[in-house]
């Protein structure tokens, strides 16, 4: 079955501090991948999408995410956090069905 | 489009009442997921369908809760009877498939539920 995992479920950090944050998929084959983010009482929006070409990916707000192939992993990055980035992430994988992992709860101390 | 529309935004229930969360998908999105949101379990995907058809309702917690698709504009999540333990936020979202490349899911704003 498709399965999604992210790691550190929580993470607390200080402003200006870099992100990272994992994601690790067990489908094979091709997949789209996608990171989603919540604000705190809103619904989930996309950050960023991966289907195809350069492994490396830019989403809104300064975030990025990598695809790793071999590693079956899409990992999601920030250089420096705001308060704002305050929110739970999520991982999805795509081919038919959409898989979400548990999500990353994300609090940045200003 | 005006995005993924659900109702209500918000329900307070009394325990053992009927509840309907309703979806409307944006046009044209061939596929509608139901997912639910509590802080214990976080994201749940409860039911998908496709081209109006259910297509894996594992994650359906018990029998009381059923859901519908009798039209590509419209779904409906029902509880019936309603449990505390089923408080939670319901969401509801849509994409497309197209030669196995899904565009991206949107969500609703959700549906607020609390059995009391």
């Amino acid at each position: 079955a498709q399965s999604v995992s992210q790691h550190n479920h929580h993470v607390i950090l200080s402003e200006a501090a870099s992100l990272e944050l994992g994601c690790n998929y067990s489908y094979g084959g091709t997949v789209n991948l996608f990171w989603y983010v919540q604000y705190p009482g809103q619904h989930l929006q996309l950050l960023l999408k991966y289907f195809s070409g350069d492994p490396l990916v830019k989403g809104i707000k300064g975030f990025e995410a990598e695809f790793i192939k071999s590693k079956f992993s899409f990992n999601l990055r920030k250089p420096s956090v705001q308060w704002s980035d305050t929110a739970e992430y999520f991982c999805a994988v795509c081919r038919n069905r959409l898989a979400f992992g548990k999500g990353n709860q994300v609090v940045v101390i200003p | 489009d005006a995005g993924v529309i659900q109702s209500p935004r918000h329900e307070v229930t009394e325990m053992g009442q009927e509840v309907t969360l309703r979806c409307k998908p944006i046009s044209g999105h061939d596929y509608l997921f139901w997912y639910r949101q509590t802080m214990m379990r976080g994201l749940e995907l409860l039911i998908y369908f496709n081209n109006n058809v259910p297509i894996d309702d594992s994650g359906m917690p018990e029998d009381r809760f059923s859901a519908k698709m009798p039209n590509a504009s419209f779904s409906t999540l029902k509880i019936q009877p309603s449990e505390p333990r089923d408080s939670a936020v319901y969401f509801c979202a849509s994409t497309s498939v197209v030669r196995e490349k899904s565009t991206e899911a949107f969500f609703g704003q959700g549906t607020r539920l609390t059995v009391v």
